[in-house]
C-alpha cells in the first residue's frame, strides 16, 4: 500500500515567517501535486510536479520534487494570513487518475 | 462554468436511513471521485469511475454504492447509515492528461 506521510500536521506561525512542509513516502510517483483547502470549502489544485528534482514557484510558494520521485516539500516565504488553510499533497501512478492523500498540514498565519 | 456540483450541503440522518448524494461535472471530464474527509486522515478514495458505464473500488467502500450516470453525474448512496459514516464527502472530476483534481464544495454529513 502507498502512503504519503506529511509533517508537520499543525503549525502556527506569526505573519512575516517562513516555512516548510515535507510530504515523503517510500514508494515512487509519477507526479505529485499539492492542494490548499479552506474551511467549508473544497481542495483547490496548486501546482503539479512530475519530473524528478522539479522545481516549480507560485509567488511566495516554493514546491520541489524530490530526485528520487518519492518526496516533496512546500516552502512559503513571508508568510500572510491569507496562507492559512490545509495544505494536503497527494501523489499519483496514472492509475485511472487515483491520487493517494496525504493527511495534510493544517497552516495558521497569525497577524 | 460551475465546474464540480454537489448537493445537498448538509445532512443529518439517523442510523439506518438511507441517502443519496448528488454529484454533477460540467468539464467534460472522464474521471470522477468520491472521498470521505475525517480530521488528521486526509482524504480517503471511496469509489471512482474512469469512464461512463465504469465504476471501481477505492480504499473505504464499504457500505457505499455508485452509479455514474452519464459523463456528468456520479452519485454516491449510502443504504443504511452508521454513525461512523458522520464525514465531510467530497466529490471530484480530472483530467485524463494530467489528472489533476477539480473539487465539489462538499456535503457535511452527520449520522446520529
Amino acid at each position: 500500500t502507498q502512503l504519503l506521510e506529511q509533517s508537520p500536521q499543525f503549525l502556527s506561525i506569526q505573519e512575516g515567517e517562513n516555512l516548510t512542509v515535507y510530504c515523503n513516502s517510500s514508494s515512487v510517483f509519477s507526479s505529485l501535486q499539492w492542494y490548499r483547502q479552506e474551511p467549508g470549502e473544497g481542495p483547490v489544485l496548486l501546482v503539479t510536479v512530475v519530473t524528478g528534482g522539479e522545481v516549480k514557484k507560485l509567488k511566495r510558494l516554493t514546491f520541489q520534487f524530490g530526485d528520487a520521485r518519492k518526496d516533496s516539500s512546500l516552502h512559503i516565504t513571508a508568510a500572510q494570513p491569507g496562507d492559512t488553510g490545509l495544505y494536503l499533497c497527494a501523489g499519483g501512478n496514472n492509475q485511472g487518475g487515483k491520487l493517494i492523500f496525504g493527511q495534510g498540514t493544517e497552516l495558521s498565519v497569525k497577524p | 462554468n460551475a465546474g464540480v456540483t454537489q448537493t445537498p450541503k448538509f445532512q443529518v440522518l439517523k442510523t439506518g436511513q438511507s441517502m443519496t448524494l448528488q454529484c454533477a461535472q460540467d468539464m467534460n471530464h472522464n474521471s470522477m471521485y468520491w472521498y470521505r474527509q475525517d480530521p488528521g486522515m486526509g482524504l480517503r478514495l471511496i469509489y471512482y469511475s474512469a469512464s461512463e458505464g465504469t465504476t471501481d473500488k477505492g480504499e473505504v467502500p464499504n457500505g457505499y454504492n455508485v452509479s455514474r450516470l452519464n459523463k456528468r453525474e456520479f452519485s454516491l448512496r449510502l443504504e443504511s447509515a452508521a454513525p461512523s459514516q458522520t464525514s465531510v464527502y467530497f466529490c471530484a472530476s480530472s483530467e485524463e492528461e494530467t489528472y489533476e483534481q477539480y473539487f465539489g464544495p462538499g456535503t457535511r454529513l452527520t449520522v446520529t
